[in-house]
């Protein structure tokens, strides 16, 4: 089984209706990410979160809010969703012991379509 | 604030040929990290390297290698006797010690190998 995977794997949604990305590991990494990726420019960071109690906005956090259910369990919302925010999303995991030195790992990714 | 220039964004070439994909990064931090990761068509997000601030040896693994050097702030990567099964998109990324695990990525390099 892998190790970080999200649901859905693929989403077609409308304009203006709230959906949620789920990602769940078994890695029993403390930290997790979400990123979103646009063709040209690359991967983006939304949200991160160090531990439960610890969650942080990105460098592109309006318009998205997550929810750190466990440690296990990280899940990220659109609100209200707009066409722009049509973009494969990834989360990522690593673990908290060498800051900054240790790779993440990513989930298989999930295309969001908004229309 | 950090920044990974992947100056490349569509390379081609034929099979057999050597390829190197450029890196270039700005930060003001004197500890911190570079990856590349590989994304294949099918979209996973591959780990291939990480390599520390300190540590400017060059790095072979295979038909891959890695060459950093901190005068240029750069990080490049190359592939020996390409193969087609090379075809994917290639990101570099960096990731500070003051910011944990956050990782800046580049635009990446979309690199084709044609038989």
């Amino acid at each position: 089984d892998a190790d970080v995977t999200q649901t859905p794997r693929n989403r077609i949604t409308k304009t203006g209706k709230r959906i949620m990305l789920e990602c769940s590991q078994t890695k029993g990494h403390d930290r997790m990410y979400w990123y979103r990726q646009d063709p040209g420019l690359g991967l983006r960071l939304i949200y991160y979160s160090f531990d439960v109690k610890d969650i942080n906005k990105g460098e592109i956090s309006d318009g998205y809010s997550v929810s750190r259910q466990a440690q296990a369990k990280f899940s990220l919302s659109l609100e209200s969703a707009i066409p722009n925010q049509t973009a494969l999303y990834f989360c990522a995991t690593s673990d908290r012991l060498g800051q900054g030195y240790n790779e993440q790992f990513f989930g298989p990714g999930t295309r969001l379509t908004v229309l | 604030a950090q920044k990974v220039t992947q100056a490349q964004t569509e390379i081609s070439v034929v099979e057999k040929e050597d390829v190197t994909l450029d890196c270039v990064y700005e930060t003001r931090d004197t500890t911190y990290y570079l990856f590349w990761y590989k994304q294949p068509p099918s979209g996973e997000l591959v780990f291939l390297i990480r390599r520390n601030s300190f540590d400017e040896q060059n790095e072979i693994s295979g038909r891959y290698s890695w060459n950093f050097q901190k005068s240029t702030s750069s990080f490049n990567f190359t592939i020996t006797a390409s193969q087609v099964v090379d075809s994917a998109v290639y990101f570099c990324a960096l990731s500070v010690e003051t910011s944990g695990s956050r990782l800046t990525f580049g635009e990446g390099t979309q690199l084709t190998v044609n038989p």
